[in-house]
């Protein structure tokens, strides 16, 4: 059974640090991954994707992909209030045979109070 | 920029009848997908389509059908609605398999 796990928290932050969420998958040899942002009552838009293993930084974002490990995290630096909502962690997972498909972790809320 | 329009932003359905849901991209994306999204359950997806008149199931396909006409559009069939049915329907589309898949606004069904 291909799986993605997320703490579905809340994750509580003050305003201004750090927040760090993270996600783990089980099928090794998976190859690309995704960190959409859905806000409530929204469809998910997607923030950041991640293909090889180290950081990859845009702006305030960095996902993190340690394929070893199986894990990939994204930390959003001087978080603000409007960074509150559900972050999805995605995962396409490697070939096997017919049509593959992207496999979506539960989510992870995030709260982020002034 | 790519974009994913859905029919209807709320619908509410009776029991037992047929619901159409309608899905445009506008960016030639071969792929198109219908995921449904209920609390702590995450996406689901229930079919995908990767080219014109085809079609793969994917995780729960059980009381729904679908059809791909042209390749802009993906229809997401029910044919006889039942209570459980009530969710958010979430259209998606997709370049290639593994690339990252743009989102529709979403369409809240209720089936009373």
């Amino acid at each position: 059974q291909k799986e993605v796990e997320q703490n579905s928290g809340p994750l509580s932050v003050p305003e201004g640090a750090i927040a760090s969420l993270n996600c783990t998958y089980s099928d090794r040899g998976s190859q690309s991954f995704f960190w959409y942002r859905q806000y409530s009552g929204k469809s998910p838009e997607l923030i950041m994707f991640i293909y090889s293993n180290g950081d990859k930084e845009d702006g305030r974002f960095t996902a993190q992909l340690n394929k070893a490990s199986q894990y990939v995290s994204l930390l959003i630096r001087d978080s603000q209030p409007s960074d509150s909502a559900t972050y999805l962690c995605a995962v396409f997972p490697p070939f096997s045979g017919g049509y593959n498909k992207l496999i979506f972790g539960a989510g992870t809320r995030l709260a982020v109070h002034p | 920029d790519v974009k994913v329009t859905q029919s209807s932003r709320y619908l509410v359905k009776r029991t037992g009848e047929k619901v159409f849901l309608e899905c445009v991209q506008d960016m030639d994306h071969e792929n198109m997908f219908w995921y449904r999204q209920d609390p702590g359950l995450g996406l689901r997806l229930i079919y995908f389509s990767y080219d014109v008149k085809m079609k793969e199931k994917g995780d729960i396909p059980e009381g729904y059908s679908v059809s791909r006409e042209k390749k802009e559009r993906f229809s997401l069939i029910l044919e006889s609605a039942s209570t459980n049915q009530t969710s958010m329907y979430l259209c998606a589309s997709s370049l290639i398999p593994f690339n990252e898949q743009f989102f529709g606004p979403g369409t809240r069904l209720t089936v009373l």
